[in-house]
């Protein structure tokens, strides 16, 4: 298993510039996650989704957009980008049930490194 | 308004001490209390978790230790080794409403470096 893959690694845009950040998991999770984290702030949740084709905002949603048309895939798409979404972008990925007793491990993918100037 | 708050921001440790890492919460219903560990450049990962029925919970050198009344969980790391310098985050999930997803609320995390 690759686990939670990221692409690209690293990626400098223009302001107003778009993008999409891609992840892929491979371990059948419903759960996947976006996070931003910035220097001294911790990580900070941007979307998720519980399953294909449903998705749902997070702290910081704006400036942002997802999609989750397969289990395995999950894009964070950057609409006219600000130098405030300099940032390096987590994705995320957990199994849970109602039955499993709430495991709730979330396995995170190497980021992206991006950088909007 | 922060939900989860972490100290100290930075640690320095000597070699086969111990670390110890502190974070408050408030909101009570709350009911799973990870800490995950990031290495520079990598993703974080589970360190270890504890759900508020029990007060401490042990995983080799790593100890949670969980006081419910006070709305305070601590990670302990015995003997560090300069292999634990990373930065430490701790959490905390509500259970989902719903169709909501067992999110998770971060600290600000703390950068732990031992020295030999």
């Amino acid at each position: 298993n690759a686990g939670v893959t990221q692409t690209p690694k690293f990626r400098i845009l223009k302001i107003g510039q778009s993008m999409t950040l891609q992840c892929t998991q491979d371990m059948n999770h419903n759960y996947m996650y976006w996070y931003r984290q910035d220097p001294g702030m911790g990580l900070k949740l941007i979307y998720y989704s519980v399953g294909a084709g449903i998705t749902d905002k997070g702290e910081v949603p704006n400036g942002y957009n997802v999609s989750r048309s397969t289990t395995e895939d999950f894009p964070l798409r950057l609409e006219l980008a600000a130098p405030s979404q300099t940032s390096v972008y987590f994705c995320a990925s957990s199994y849970s049930t109602y039955y499993s007793g709430g495991a709730r491990e979330q396995y995170f993918g190497p980021g992206t490194r991006l950088t909007v100037t | 308004q922060q939900q989860v708050k972490q100290s100290p921001q930075s640690l320095i440790v000597q070699k086969g001490g111990i670390s110890i890492i502190n974070c408050a919460y408030e909101n009570t219903a709350f009911d799973y209390f990870p800490w995950y560990q990031q290495f520079p450049g990598k993703g974080p990962a589970l360190l270890i978790a504890i759900r508020p029925d029990v007060s401490e919970k042990k995983e080799g050198r790593f100890t949670i230790s969980f006081n419910k009344s006070a709305k305070q969980f601590s990670l302990h790391i015995m003997d560090s080794q300069p292999g634990d310098s990373a930065t430490y985050f701790c959490a905390a999930s509500l259970p989902p409403s719903g169709a909501g997803s067992y999110q998770l609320t971060f600290g600000k995390g703390t950068k732990l470096s031992v020295i030999p």
